[in-house]
């Protein structure tokens, strides 16, 4: 029962332009989403967060949107930079205190 | 400030054979998290320690992972007998608490690859 999907493995981008990267969850008692970026070799690295009661939070190139009606969020690069070239988790948070990760999106960013 | 060390790296030992792994939090992280990733998947979380107890081992197979958090500090996950399926990225997490991890997210370790052959 996975109740966070990634459905995109993969996504390419050129350079400057906007990535988008989207995630698709089921429980609506999910009360956080977190963004981690992961570089092979390492562990994954937190990016960005976002409270259930909040549609919006930016941190600088970062921005994710929530639409809970939908039950779907998405993770917004702007500019993208090679340097964002990584595998891309989003992960849900429940009351349990358990965070559920989506099976990650393989993002490269094209000179 | 340091972050979360892991060892070994690497590690391959055959099936039925044990195997431990270490994690040492940073300073200060009462919640810890140990996490398996299979290759192509998101990382699962097995068990989370807050302290030295236990807040969450549901999804620890519990007939062959164990996994102690001795003095609040330092972690072991330990697999005994290792089965061919348990190959995979072993990551540990810390954060301050659970709360202040969904704001500013968990600091995972490298993690340990471990293949079971």
């Amino acid at each position: 029962d996975q109740q966070v999907k990634q459905n995109s493995p993969s996504l390419s981008v050129q350079e400057g332009r906007i990535s988008i990267l989207n995630c698709d969850y089921t429980n609506s008692m999910f009360d956080y989403f977190l963004w981690y970026k992961k570089y092979p070799a390492e562990g994954p690295t937190f990016l960005i967060s976002i409270s259930s009661i909040k549609d919006k939070n930016e941190d600088g190139r970062f921005t994710v949107f929530l639409n809970k009606s939908a039950k779907h969020l998405s993770l917004h690069i702007v500019p993208s930079q090679p340097g964002d070239s990584a595998v891309y988790f989003c992960a849900a948070h429940n009351a349990g205190n358990m965070l559920t990760f989506g099976g990650g999106t393989r993002l490269m960013v094209k000179p | 400030e340091a972050g979360v060390a892991q060892s070994p790296r690497y590690k391959i030992i055959e099936k039925r054979q044990s195997v431990a792994f270490w994690c040492n939090p940073i300073s200060g992280h009462a919640t810890l998290y140990w996490y398996q990733q299979i290759l192509g998947q998101g990382p699962k979380l097995l068990i989370q320690f807050q302290n030295n107890g236990v807040v969450d081992d549901s999804q620890l197979p519990k007939d062959r992972f164990s996994a102690e958090r001795l003095k609040g500090v330092d972690s072991t996950l330990k697999i005994q007998p290792a089965k061919l399926e348990d190959s995979a990225v072993y990551l540990c997490a810390s954060s301050l608490d659970s709360g202040t991890g969904l704001i500013y997210g968990y600091t995972f370790g490298s993690g340990t690859r471990l293949t079971v052959v």
